[in-house]
């Protein structure tokens, strides 16, 4: 199964709403990393996480390794949020080697 | 800083042909990656490289697909006797300290 889980799948939010992506790990992720794809298909970091949470802005993430998952929240979305988020999660043999989710697309709709 | 730099960024191969792409890290940063995305995989790792050094190479296909870092300012992936089945983006990411990881836009990779 999927080492890196990540839901939903597609998601729809009207311009000004909020909403968080979650990501579930059969791994035991140490670290975790979440990235914007935009339509260029570059990769920007949002967040790199120790256990813990992390706010920049209208993003906020959270990473409970005990519970194995990972949160995203948006706040206040924009059109220029949308694209695919995807989670990435560092296992414990600390060697640096990231395993992707599947992504989440979103698409921020006026 | 001009980010990790990839080129070419577009690369169409006749099957069996070899492809070579590279990878400018960003200047200062130690360590250095390839992942390869998909529609149907996804985004898997490759290969890392610290200090110019190979350190896991677990991901990468073990016959055809090498990845060399000649010096710290470029690293190389080079694909022999390419087949369609190795479409794909291939995307370089530098870090600093290993940890938060800067991508480049990729070389998107198609075999014919």
């Amino acid at each position: 199964g999927d080492k890196v889980k990540q839901s939903p799948s597609a998601l729809s939010l009207q311009e000004g709403t909020n909403s968080a992506l979650r990501c579930n790990f059969s791994i035991a992720a140490t670290t975790v990393q979440w990235f914007l794809q935009n339509p260029r298909g570059s990769l920007i970091n949002l967040f790199y996480l120790v256990p813990g949470t992390k706010e920049n802005g209208r993003l906020k993430s959270a990473f409970d390794s005990k519970e194995s998952y990972s949160t995203l929240h948006i706040r206040d979305a924009q059109l220029e949020d949308s694209g695919t988020y995807f989670c990435a999660a560092e296992g414990a043999g600390g060697n640096n080697k990231l395993t992707f989710g599947q992504g989440t697309v979103l698409s921020v709709i006026p | 800083n001009a980010g990790v730099i990839q080129t070419p960024r577009h690369k169409v191969t006749g099957k069996g042909q070899e492809a070579t792409l590279w990878c400018e890290p960003i200047s200062g940063h130690s360590a250095v990656f390839w992942y390869r995305q998909t529609i149907v995989q996804g985004l898997e790792f490759l290969t890392y490289f610290r200090n110019q050094a190979p350190i896991d190479d677990s991901g990468m296909p073990k016959e055809r697909f090498s990845a060399q870092m000649p010096n710290q300012s470029h690293s190389t992936l080079k694909i022999q006797s390419t087949q369609p089945q190795d479409s794909a983006v291939y995307l370089c990411a530098s870090s600093l300290d290993g940890n938060t990881l800067y991508f480049g836009e990729g070389s998107r990779l198609i075999v014919v």
